[in-house]
Parts: C-alpha cells; sequence; structure tokens
C-alpha cells in the first residue's frame, strides 16, 4: 500500500521569502505524485503532478516540485512567497489512479 | 465548462440518521471518487465509481455506500449517522482511462456534514 508523510503541518514564511513544503512518500513501485492547494472552506485544486516523466514538475502560481525516487521525496517549492499563497497544501500518492493517499496537510501562512 | 459541483453545501444532522450527498461531475468524466476530509485531516478516499459500479474501496463501514447514474453523477449515501461522521466530503471527478497522465482529478467544493 502506498502513503505519504507530510513534515510539519505548520509553515511560516515572510513575503518574498522561499517556501519548502516536504513531502515523502512509501510505495513498493514508482507512483504518481501530486500537490493540491486548498483555500478555506473550498474544496482541493490541482498544483502539479508527477507522472513518470521530467523529474522537475512546474505547477500553476510558480510552485515547482522534484520527484526523487532515492530519497523518495516530492517537495513542493516556491521562489517567492506572496500573500495569496496561504493556504494548505496536500500531497497524494496513487498508482493506478483508482484510489489516491492524500498526506495530513501543511498550513503555510505568509507573513507580510 | 461547469467543473464538479456538489449539493447540498451545508448539512446538519442528528444521530442514528441517514444522510445523501450529491455529485455531477465534470463534463466529460465518467469516474466519480468520494472523499471524507475530517477538521485538521487530508482526505480520506471512501470509493470510486465508474461505468455505474464500485471499482475501488477504502477502509470505510458498510454504512457507507454509494450510487452513479448514467449520466455519470453520483450520490454518497451513509446510514446510521456517528459523530465522528462529522466532516466535509469532498467528490472528485476524472475519466475512467487508468494510468495515463490525462487522468487528473478535479474536486468539487465539499459539503459540509454536521452530526450533532
Amino acid at each position: 500500500a502506498q502513503s505519504v508523510t507530510q513534515l510539519g503541518s505548520h509553515v511560516s514564511v515572510s513575503e518574498g521569502a522561499l517556501v519548502l513544503l516536504r513531502c515523502n512518500y512509501s510505495s513498493s513501485v514508482p507512483p504518481y505524485l501530486f500537490w493540491y492547494v486548498q483555500y478555506p472552506n473550498q474544496g482541493l485544486q490541482l498544483l502539479l503532478k508527477y507522472t513518470s516523466a521530467a523529474t522537475l514538475v512546474k505547477g500553476i502560481n510558480g510552485f515547482e516540485a522534484e520527484f526523487k525516487k532515492s530519497e523518495t521525496s516530492f517537495h513542493l517549492t516556491k521562489p517567492s512567497a506572496h500573500m495569496s499563497d496561504a493556504a494548505e497544501y496536500f500531497c497524494a500518492v496513487t498508482l493506478l489512479f483508482n484510489k489516491f493517499y492524500f498526506g495530513s496537510g501543511t498550513k503555510l501562512n505568509v507573513k507580510p | 465548462d461547469a467543473g464538479v459541483t456538489q449539493s447540498p453545501t451545508h448539512l446538519i444532522k442528528t444521530r442514528g440518521q441517514q444522510v445523501t450527498l450529491r455529485c455531477s461531475p465534470k463534463s466529460g468524466h465518467d469516474t466519480v471518487s468520494w472523499y471524507q476530509q475530517a477538521l485538521g485531516q487530508g482526505p480520506q478516499f471512501i470509493f470510486q465509481y465508474y461505468e455505474e459500479e464500485e471499482r475501488q474501496r477504502g477502509n470505510f463501514p458498510d454504512r457507507f455506500s454509494g450510487h452513479q447514474f448514467p449520466n455519470y453523477s453520483s450520490e454518497l449515501n451513509v446510514n446510521a449517522l456517528l459523530l465522528g461522521d462529522s466532516a466535509l466530503y469532498l467528490c472528485a471527478s476524472s475519466s475512467g482511462r487508468l494510468g495515463t497522465s490525462t487522468d487528473t482529478q478535479y474536486f468539487g467544493p465539499g459539503t459540509r456534514l454536521t452530526v450533532l
């Protein structure tokens, strides 16, 4: 079975600073990996996905993530945080797109 | 193009009651998945429907059941509600083909269920 661990339930950065949200996965075979963002009282919006093509994946709103098989990681980064990035971020994993496993989420706070 | 829609937005029930939540998938999608997101937690997979059949199920009791209609819309039914069923219920739609890079899930805004 697959699983996802997100280190740090809360991350706080200053506006303009680097954003780094951590995600490690467990899977017997290379999975497909996703990052979603959730704003208060809303559903989940896809930021980016890794589907075994390029290991560095670029998403919306300036976010990107790098798949590192040796570290079983898929960390999310953004060079410069914006106030509008404040939200909760979820990492998810699947093998066959018929069952997705989500991490427990990381709340990002952006300080002015 | 309408995205995934869910109804109702909010719902309050009492213990022991039954509830039905509804989901209409994004245009062109034929697969619907349901998730339960408890407060402060990530979404937990309940089940997935494709071609009107349950294709995959997570670790949820039989009190949770579903249905998919010929137009691909779906219902989630929960019987004998418990306080612990209080959560945001999310519906996600995708295409039915497995293992292709186009199989992105699109989520609806969710239904907030409160059990008193």
